[in-house]
């Protein structure tokens, strides 16, 4: 059974360019959840999906960060115009109906130039 | 609010030494949910226990064992006869209950680097 699959493993932007980040749940996983990793500031909650409906987003920047979870496919983490702050590990988590435990995809690392 | 705090910041010990590892929590939901989790230098999350708030029995995996004490409110982890490969981050975490069908997102505590020398 494969785990949570997290692409692109690194991704390198510019200032000002997009950045889509890609998460592929466990198999059986309907539930969602994206965490940023910042040198200083540890692992923080952004965002908690479910298919087609955003259920928490709490923990998202109110600008230029958005996330969806389709019907069909990936659950998707895009960052408009990054700039350097934006530079950090994202990691995306998934889990089963009625079930707490999050199984962790292996992450994406921003670097923003 | 809910809060985790890990006062450890880094532990070094020597190989076969058993060490523990501090999580102190914060909540106010009455069911909830904690969990440790490690990040080796790979960079990857494992997950390694799940113990809910009704549970206080104390848990053991192989070298791995979990005290949890809801008086204190903390969920302490030991690792006996550590391992050099148990060089790694470790983090506790805590959720609660997010409504709907789920307990949503997770807090973390800050992390405990533990390094393994042989």
């Amino acid at each position: 059974n494969a785990g949570v699959m997290q692409n692109p493993r690194h991704l390198v932007r510019r200032r000002g360019q997009e950045a889509r980040l890609r998460c592929s749940p466990m198999k059986g996983h309907s539930h969602v959840y994206w965490y940023r990793q910042l040198p200083e500031e540890g692992l923080k909650f952004m965002v908690y999906l479910q298919k087609e409906n955003i259920i928490d987003e709490s923990g998202m920047p109110k600008e230029r960060f958005s996330a969806e979870f389709p019907k069909e496919g990936p659950s998707i983490l895009r960052i408009q115009q990054v700039v350097r702050g934006d530079s950090a590990a994202y990691f995306c988590a998934s889990s089963e109906l009625y079930q707490e435990t999050q199984y962790f995809g292996p992450g994406t690392r921003l670097l923003v130039l | 609010a809910q809060k985790v705090t890990q006062a450890q910041t880094e532990i070094s010990v020597v190989e076969k030494e058993d060490v523990t590892l501090d999580c102190v929590y914060e909540t106010r939901d009455t069911t909830y949910y904690l969990f440790w989790y490690k990040q080796p230098p790979s960079g990857e999350l494992v997950f390694l226990i799940r113990r809910n708030s009704f549970d206080e029995q104390n848990e053991i995996s192989g070298r791995y064992s979990w005290n949890f004490q809801k008086s204190t409110s903390s969920f302490n982890f030991t690792i006996t006869a550590s391992q050099v490969v148990d060089s790694a981050v470790y983090f506790c975490a805590l959720s609660g209950y997010a409504g709907g069908t789920s307990y949503g997102k997770l807090t973390f505590g800050q992390g405990t680097i533990l390094t393994v020398h042989p």
